[in-house]
C-alpha cells in the first residue's frame, strides 16, 4: 500500500515571496506518477503540476515547480512570486500505473498581503 | 465544452435512507472514480471503474456501491446512510489509467 505524508498542516507566506510545501511518500512501485492539486475555498480540485517518476527532470508550470527526489521519496512544491490567489489547501497525490491514487492530508497555505 | 458534473451539490438525508449521488462526464473518458473527503483530510478512494460494466472497490468501499452502464455516468449509492458517511464526495475521470484525473465540483452530504 502507498502512503503520502504532508508534514506541514499550515503555512503562510508574504505576497511575492517564495514558499515550499513538503511531501514524502512510501511505495514499493518503481513506476508511478506524482501530483500537486490545489483546493481553494470553492472546494474544486485543480491540478497544479504532474511528475512522472521515470523522468529525472523536475516539472515546472509557470510559477510552480517541484523538487522530485526519487531515492528519498520526496516531492516538494515550490511556489515563486506568491499571489493572493494562491491561498488554498494543497494536496500531494501519488498514482500507480493502474490509475489508483493516494492523497496526503493537505497543507493549508495562506498568502498574506 | 467537455466537463464533469455532480448532482446534487448539497444533500441532507436521514440515517438509514438510500441515497444516490450522480456523476456525469462528457469527455468520453474510460476511467471514473469516487472519493470522499472528510474535514481536514485528503481524498480517499471509494470505488472506481475502468470501463462499462467494470467496477472495483477502493480503500473505503463499505456501505457504498456503484454501477457503470454507460461511459458517461458512474452513480454512487449509499445503501443505508450512516452519520459516518457525512462527507464531501468527489467524482473524477481520466482518459487512460496513466492520465491525470479531472475532478467534479463535489457533493456535500449530511446524514442526520
Amino acid at each position: 500500500a502507498q502512503t503520502v505524508t504532508q508534514s506541514q498542516p499550515e503555512m503562510s507566506v508574504q505576497e511575492a515571496e517564495t514558499v515550499t510545501l513538503s511531501c514524502t511518500y512510501d511505495t514499493s512501485e518503481s513506476n508511478y506518477y506524482l501530483f500537486w492539486y490545489k483546493q481553494p475555498p470553492s472546494r474544486q480540485m485543480i491540478l497544479v503540476i504532474r511528475q512522472e517518476a521515470y523522468k529525472q527532470q523536475n516539472a515546472t508550470e509557470n510559477r510552480f515547480s517541484v523538487n522530485f527526489q526519487k531515492a528519498a521519496k520526496s516531492f516538494s512544491l515550490k511556489i515563486s512570486d506568491s499571489q493572493l490567489g494562491d491561498t488554498a489547501m494543497y494536496f500531494c497525490a501519488f498514482m500507480i500505473l493502474a490509475g489508483k491514487s493516494t492523497f496526503g492530508d493537505g497543507t493549508t497555505l495562506t498568502v498574506k498581503p | 465544452d467537455a466537463e464533469i458534473t455532480q448532482s446534487p451539490r448539497h444533500k441532507i438525508t436521514e440515517t438509514g435512507r438510500q441515497v444516490t449521488l450522480a456523476c456525469h462526464q462528457t469527455w468520453n473518458h474510460n476511467n471514473m472514480f469516487w472519493y470522499r473527503q472528510d474535514l481536514g483530510h485528503g481524498l480517499r478512494l471509494i470505488h472506481y471503474s475502468y470501463g462499462v460494466h467494470d467496477t472495483n472497490k477502493g480503500e473505503v468501499s463499505d456501505g457504498y456501491s456503484v454501477s457503470r452502464s454507460n461511459t458517461e455516468d458512474l452513480p454512487l449509492t449509499l445503501e443505508s446512510a450512516a452519520s459516518s458517511q457525512t462527507s464531501v464526495y468527489f467524482c473524477a475521470s481520466s482518459r487512460d489509467r496513466q492520465e491525470t484525473q479531472y475532478f467534479g465540483p463535489g457533493t456535500r452530504l449530511l446524514v442526520l
